[in-house]
């Protein structure tokens, strides 16, 4: 199964409010990271929080991480309709034969003109 | 700044043909991954190599092969394509596992 889990699956909301999009995960973490997919396009990286990090910014984007809760959540404050892509969330996890990031299904973000 | 390059972006293949995705990256990066992406999802793992001389199995490795060539490149092997392996086929690189992963432009196969 998914270790992490987008929340909502799409979100249609109007040029200029702000988007929030949630990811819940299962196991002991050592970073999560959040990347945006234009479509048809590749993966770009946004964020990276740290397990010991409860809140990082980037421009019109905040990351919160809450490791009680297994949980992080991406706002976008402000959106342009350039921010109209998908949203993955990706888990780097604990352990030396971890080697990989686990992925979510994403939520797609429409932003209306 | 070339970052991650993967060819061919498009490809056609019939069942049963053979095909290599190559990838190349430029950041002197340790890792990397080739993953598969179906309509509408997330993404899947198909193989990953945490250091030049190293190859491990994702979450759906049959089917496929993956070569570490050297530090700077990491095939992707179909040795008989099947139409379940119709889909958008990434590669990314990190410079350490578990870090910031990026990301090609992706090829997009059709297996008919």
């Amino acid at each position: 199964s998914q270790q992490g889990e987008e929340d909502p699956q799409a979100l249609s909301i109007q040029e200029g409010e702000n988007a929030t999009m949630n990811c819940s995960y299962k196991t002991s973490i050592n970073n999560l990271q959040w990347y945006r997919q234009n479509s048809g396009r590749g993966l770009v990286h946004l964020i990276l929080i740290r397990s010991n990090e409860r809140e990082k910014h980037s421009g019109r984007l905040r990351v919160t991480l809450d490791t009680s809760k297994k949980s992080s959540s991406l706002l976008i404050t402000a959106s342009r309709a350039a921010d109209t892509a998908s949203y993955f969330c990706a888990t780097g996890l604990v352990g030396d034969s971890n080697y990989q990031l686990i992925w979510g299904a994403g939520t797609k973000l429409i932003i209306k003109p | 700044n070339a970052g991650v390059t993967q060819t061919p972006k498009f490809q056609v293949l019939k069942t049963g043909q053979s095909m290599t995705l190559q990838c190349a990256q430029d950041m002197n990066h340790n890792s990397m991954y080739w993953y598969r992406q179906d309509p509408g999802m997330g993404l899947r793992l198909i193989y990953y190599s945490a250091s030049e001389g190293t190859t491990d199995k994702g979450e759906v490795p049959n089917g496929y092969n993956v070569s570490r060539l050297n530090k700077r490149e990491f095939s992707l092997r179909l040795e008989s394509a099947a139409p379940s392996q119709t889909s958008v086929y990434f590669c990314a690189s990190s410079l350490r596992d578990r870090d910031i992963q990026y990301f090609g432009a992706g090829t997009r196969l059709s297996v008919l």
